[in-house]
C-alpha cells in the first residue's frame, strides 16, 4: 500500500530561522514528488514539483530533495518569515496514476515574529 | 488566469439529506479531480475525469457519491443520503493533460449533524 507521512505534525520556530520539514513514503517508484502550501479556509497551492530523475528543486526560499532509495523527501525553507505560516503537504504520485496523489496529513508550520 | 472555482463555501446539513457541490475548473484543463479532505488528513482522490470521461472512480463510495461532468467543463458532485463521516472538505482541482501541474479550488467545507 502507497502511504506518505510528514514528521512533524507540527512545528513551531521564531521568525528567521532555517527549517526543515520531512515527508517519508513506502514504495519507491514513485513518479514525482510535490510540496503543496495550505492556508486554513483555502485550497492548495503548488510549491514545487521534483520529477523521479531530479534531486532537488528550488524556488526562492525553498528548496525541495527527492531521495528515492530511501523514500525521503524534505523541505528547506530558509530565513523563515510569519507569512510562511501554514499547512505544508507533501504527496506522491505514481506512474500510471496522474491525478492519484497520496498525500501526507501535513506539517503545521508556525513562525513567530 | 481566473483560478478553479468551488460552490458552495460552506454547507450545514442533517444525516440522511442530500447535497451536490459545484466545480468550474480552469478554461482549458481537460483533468478535473474531486479530493476529500477529512480534518486533520490529508487529501484523498474520489474520482477523476478527463473531460467528460471518468478515468478513476475507485475511491468513490458509490453507493452515495455521485459526479458528473457535462460537457466536459462543470462539474457536480453530489451525496445521497450524507453521513455524519461525510464531514470534510471538498476539494476540486484541474490541469492540463500531460501535465502535472494541479490548480486547486478553494473547497467546500461540509459539516453533517
Amino acid at each position: 500500500k502507497q502511504e506518505v507521512t510528514q514528521i512533524p505534525a507540527a512545528l513551531s520556530v521564531p521568525e528567521g530561522e532555517n527549517l526543515v520539514l520531512n515527508c517519508s513514503f513506502t514504495d519507491s517508484a514513485i513518479y514525482n514528488l510535490q510540496w503543496f502550501r495550505q492556508d486554513p479556509g483555502k485550497g492548495l497551492t503548488s510549491l514545487l514539483l521534483i520529477q523521479s530523475s531530479q534531486r532537488e528543486q528550488t524556488s526562492g526560499r525553498l528548496n525541495a530533495s527527492l531521495d528515492k532509495s530511501s523514500g525521503r523527501s524534505t523541505l528547506y525553507i530558509a530565513a523563515s518569515q510569519p507569512g510562511d505560516s501554514a499547512t505544508y503537504l507533501c504527496a506522491g504520485e505514481y506512474g500510471g496514476s496522474q491525478g492519484n496523489l497520496i498525500f501526507g496529513k501535513g506539517t503545521k508550520l508556525s513562525v513567530k515574529p | 488566469e481566473a483560478g478553479v472555482a468551488q460552490s458552495p463555501r460552506y454547507k450545514i446539513i442533517e444525516k440522511r439529506q442530500s447535497v451536490a457541490f459545484w466545480c468550474n475548473p480552469i478554461s482549458g484543463h481537460a483533468t478535473l479531480y474531486w479530493y476529500q479532505q477529512i480534518l486533520g488528513q490529508g487529501p484523498k482522490l474520489l474520482i477523476q475525469f478527463q473531460n467528460n470521461g471518468v478515468v478513476d472512480d475507485s475511491q468513490l463510495p458509490k453507493d452515495r457519491f455521485s459526479a458528473e461532468r457535462l460537457k466536459g467543463v462543470d462539474s457536480t458532485l453530489k451525496i445521497q443520503p450524507a453521513k455524519l463521516e461525510d464531514s470534510a472538505v471538498y476539494l476540486c482541482a484541474s490541469s492540463q493533460k500531460g501535465t502535472y501541474g494541479y490548480t486547486f479550488g478553494s473547497g467546500t467545507r461540509l459539516t453533517v449533524v
